[in-house]
């Protein structure tokens, strides 16, 4: 099944803790891209990227890193979270212009 | 500069009423549309795109949405709707060919018995 598969579902953590959420997609899409969501706020990007080793920031790129070694791969760190950054996160990917596959989220919790 | 708005945050319907979803969106050419759906707790799933061609687009689950160039719209319409269709639905747009996309602030529908 052709999907995008990111993980934990749930995180609660404290202040300055370091974290990485994994994404891992399996239909050898390119293009993959976090996004965060907040209420009243819709979708915002927080990082995409083109391919291996390219990656570009969006709309709220700060506090977040990405990597993309591999091309199935794309894990988001919080390398010191910040309780502003509580939110529920997608990632996603897709070939161009076809529109977007989305994982099931991620809800983060800073405290 | 790209932007898409969905005026009404929340919506109500009646099952089996007809449902229209509004989206405006700003873009130079000729864009691409989508229309999304997230279930409570999930993620977002595709309802229907529009690229170019026919104005009409029809997607999963009984949706429709049409898009008017002069109005600058792309509509989400279902004729009956079911209680499951309650959900929040996101209208998007992006640069044809690239992929920068923007998405809408979200319409939450909710379905009376």
């Amino acid at each position: 099944e052709a999907q995008v598969t990111q993980n934990p579902r749930y995180l609660i953590t404290v202040t300055g803790k370091k974290l990485t959420v994994t994404c891992s997609q399996n239909m050898n899409h390119e293009y993959m891209s976090w996004y965060r969501q907040d209420p009243g706020l819709g979708l915002r990007q927080i990082y995409y990227s083109m391919n291996v080793e390219v990656t570009d920031k969006g709309d709220v790129p700060e506090g977040y890193k990405v990597s993309r070694k591999e091309k199935r791969n794309f894990p988001l760190i919080l390398e010191s979270p910040s309780p502003n950054q509580t939110s529920l996160y997608f990632c996603a990917s897709m070939d161009r212009g076809r529109g977007y596959t989305f994982g099931s989220g991620t809800r983060l919790t800073v405290v | 500069a790209q932007s898409v708005t969905q005026p009404d945050i929340h919506i109500t319907v009646s099952e089996g009423a007809s449902l229209e979803l509004r989206c405006n969106y700003s873009y130079g050419a000729t864009p691409y549309l989508f229309w999304y759906v997230q279930s409570p707790g999930q993620g977002l799933q595709l309802l229907l795109k529009y690229f170019s061609g026919d104005t009409l687009v029809q997607g999963i689950k009984g949706f429709e949405a049409e898009f008017k160039r002069s109005q600058s719209s792309f509509n989400l319409r279902k004729p009956s709707v079911h209680w499951s269709d309650a959900a929040e639905y996101f209208c998007a747009v992006g640069a044809g060919g690239t992929y920068k996309y923007i998405f809408g602030t979200g319409t939450r529908l909710k379905v009376l018995a």
